[in-house]
């Protein structure tokens, strides 16, 4: 089977450039995810999907992060302008999941792709 | 609330053992534990639902104390593969949506 694809893998950009990234996740995976790792720190996530809606972009950065998944399958990250601050891993994920029925949990695991290192100067 | 995890690193030798803590602030359901090696991405090990039995993946094994609201990742008789960053995560917000946050991870350096 194969995993999370994600393009490009490294990036460099100057402030104030824009850049897209993209990714493809596992076939019938409903939920993709698009994470943000600073070096030295964990994940922290920035929209989730779930098929082609969004279920949560409370962290975005809506004024210069933008985000899509139209038809349900792939999606990209759009950043414009960049800044210093937005050198990172970007991750996408994705999980089979739904919303688990019983109070809140939920147990699906999440594939990472390999990240695409972003590096503005 | 960010999940808190101890300690930030463990260097050990192979053969020997270690505990990863994480900790939360909020009641837990769940609590998923990944380990991500130098420039890869983040690799599922497992989940620990709440009222679930203690779970294990090769030599590691976690277990979750809902009262305490914590996780504990150990990891028994240590090989040098086992080194990455540890992070475990949480589940947050409304709606029972898969989200996580993430604990600022514990690095883990195995020596032979």
């Amino acid at each position: 089977e194969a995993g999370v694809a994600q393009s490009p893998r490294y990036k460099i950009i100057e402030k104030r450039q824009s850049v897209a990234f993209w990714c493809n996740p596992i076939s019938g995976h409903a939920t993709l995810y698009w994470y943000q790792q600073i070096l030295g720190q964990g994940p922290k996530l920035l929209i989730q999907f779930q098929n082609n809606g969004v279920v949560d972009d409370s962290q975005l950065p809506k004024d210069r992060f933008s985000a899509e998944r139209l038809k349900g399958v792939d999606s990209t990250l759009k950043i414009q302008p960049a800044k210093l601050e937005d050198s990172a891993v970007y991750l996408c994920a994705s999980s089979l999941g739904t919303s688990s029925a019983r109070g809140g949990r939920f147990s699906n695991e999440q594939f990472f792709g390999p990240g695409t290192r972003l590096t503005v100067l | 609330q960010q999940p808190v995890q101890s300690p930030q690193a463990v260097i050990l030798r192979e053969g020997e053992d270690a505990v990863i803590n994480c900790s939360s602030s909020k009641a837990l359901y769940s609590v998923h534990w990944y380990r991500q090696k130098h420039g890869e991405a983040p690799v599922f090990l497992m989940i620990l639902l709440k009222g679930g039995e203690q779970k294990g993946h090769e030599k590691i094994s976690a277990s979750f104390n809902e009262k305490k609201q914590q996780s504990s990742l150990y990891l028994t008789a240590s090989q040098l593969s086992y080194s990455g960053t540890y992070f475990c995560g949480t589940p947050w917000g409304a709606g029972g949506y898969n989200k996580l946050i993430f604990g600022a991870g514990t690095r883990l350096a195995v020596h032979p």
